[in-house]
């Protein structure tokens, strides 16, 4: 099983400020099989990014993937109130697999 | 653009079972794949499995094999789960959602609670 650990835990920063989100694969994510959900209190969980780097539709270009093998990023160029919310990463290459989450908070 | 809607909150004693429904509108229903995640109180995602409809095939987590079952119904676009032998550590937020034939998930459902509790 690929097991997808996620970084920071928590992130506190301000509307405005650039938000940048690891996520790091335990064995390498073939043809960049990763996707990033962002999940609100309350609600389910909603694609922001699919193949590592393409946005899924009526996503915002402040939202930007990146990354390849075991390592990816999720960016956040302006963070806007309504981006403050849980960050998941999910391989699909074997099986499926997310990671633990990442809260971006306001700070 | 295709909607998914679950039925409702569930509580259930220990050892029983539960089916959770996911029905789909604003598409082809044969054209879609679905895909079941669970999340406990506090936690993260948990793929569970999911089935493409025009083969009749299932796919199933190792961790749920033997115990879920995933259907689907074309008569009413719907998709159902079914957890048996439920235990407290079942009580979770489960949700449905579209699977891509290349493997994200997309949209989801609203979610339904069930409670396992004695």
């Amino acid at each position: 099983e690929i097991v997808l650990t996620q970084s920071p835990g928590t992130l506190s920063l301000s509307p405005g400020e650039r938000a940048t989100l690891s996520c790091r694969a335990s064995q390498s994510v073939s043809s960049s099989y990763l996707a990033w959900y962002q999940q609100k209190p309350g609600q389910a969980p909603r694609l922001l990014i699919y193949g590592a780097s393409n946005r899924a539709t009526g996503i915002p270009d402040r939202f930007s993937g990146s990354g390849s093998g075991t390592d990816f990023t999720l960016t956040i160029s302006r963070l806007e109130p309504a981006d403050f919310a849980v960050y998941y990463c999910q391989q699909y290459a074997t099986s499926h697999t997310f990671g633990q989450g990442t809260k971006l908070e306001i700070k | 653009q295709v909607q998914l809607v679950q039925s409702g909150a569930e509580v259930k004693k220990p050892g029983s079972s539960v089916k959770v429904s996911c029905k789909a509108s604003g598409g082809t229903f044969s054209r879609y794949a679905f895909s079941w995640v669970r999340q406990a109180p506090g936690q993260g995602l948990e793929w569970m499995g999911g089935i493409i409809p025009i083969f009749a095939t299932a796919k199933y987590a190792q961790k749920f094999q033997g115990r879920v079952t995933i259907t689907t119904d074309e008569s009413t676009s719907t998709s159902y789960m079914e957890l048996s032998s439920l235990r407290s550590e079942d009580t979770a937020v489960y949700y449905c959602a579209i699977w891509a034939i290349e493997g994200w998930f997309d949209p989801w459902g609203q979610g339904t609670l069930v409670i396992v509790s004695s």
